[in-house]
């Protein structure tokens, strides 16, 4: 089974804190994304990578970067947190191969900023 | 922009009952569309994905259709039990390789 691993199930940071997210994939995956879920806005896209060392802005991205320095790993970056970056962050992967576009989540990273 | 919508954003039903789950998209060139289900505090699940060529998909008690001229799909759950409680999230892809636009989800509990 395709497999996205975070490493951290539920951080608490203080505010100003750099905090970092990783993401690990096992299934060669080409594309890999960040969303946030918070409720009642539902996900919303962050960031995404097509490929090593690329990156895309999503549609919140400000407040955060990415870094993809192996196909593996994508990795989420808040350079300061606020408390408004409490919530849900979930990491998606999915093959870049036409027709075969299943998105594979990881189990999430609940954080809470105070 | 695409849109994804799910109406109701929250459903109840007792087991046993055969349910339909709607979603409905603004922008009909669609590429696929999924649906995923979410338990409480967990990540998403792919349940079935539909090319914009085919009409539907089945996997068990779960049948999911695609009308793109109407910018509609549906999630059919047969027999459901109370295990079927989860939120269900439909998402759209508008091209070979961009991101998927997802809908809020429909939260549905199925009572004993």
């Amino acid at each position: 089974d395709v497999k996205v691993t975070q490493s951290s199930r539920y951080l608490v940071k203080r505010t100003g804190e750099k905090v970092f997210l990783e993401c690990v994939q096992d299934m060669d995956h080409e594309n890999m994304f960040w969303y946030r879920q918070d409720p009642g806005l539902g996900l919303r896209l962050i960031y995404f990578s097509y490929d090593v060392k690329m990156k895309e802005k999503g549609d919140i991205p400000e407040g955060y970067s990415v870094s993809r320095e192996k196909k593996e790993r994508f990795s989420l970056i808040l350079e300061s947190a606020s408390t408004n970056q409490t919530s849900m962050y979930l990491c998606a992967s999915r093959t870049g191969r036409p027709g075969a576009n299943v998105l594979t989540f990881g189990a999430g990273s609940r954080l809470t900023v105070l | 922009k695409q849109e994804v919508t799910q109406i109701p954003a929250a459903l109840s039903v007792p087991e046993g009952e055969n349910l339909v789950l709607n979603c409905s998209f603004t922008d009909s060139a669609i590429y696929n569309l999924q649906w995923f289900r979410q338990d409480p505090g967990k990540g998403l699940t792919s349940l079935l994905l539909i090319q914009s060529s085919q009409r539907e998909q089945t996997s068990g008690r779960l049948n999911a259709s695609l009308d793109k001229s109407s910018g509609r799909s549906t999630l059919y759950i047969a027999a459901s039990q109370p295990g079927d409680s989860a939120t269900y999230l439909c998402a759209s892809m508008n091209s070979g390789n961009t991101p998927l636009v997802f809908g809020k989800g429909t939260r549905l509990s199925v009572i004993a």
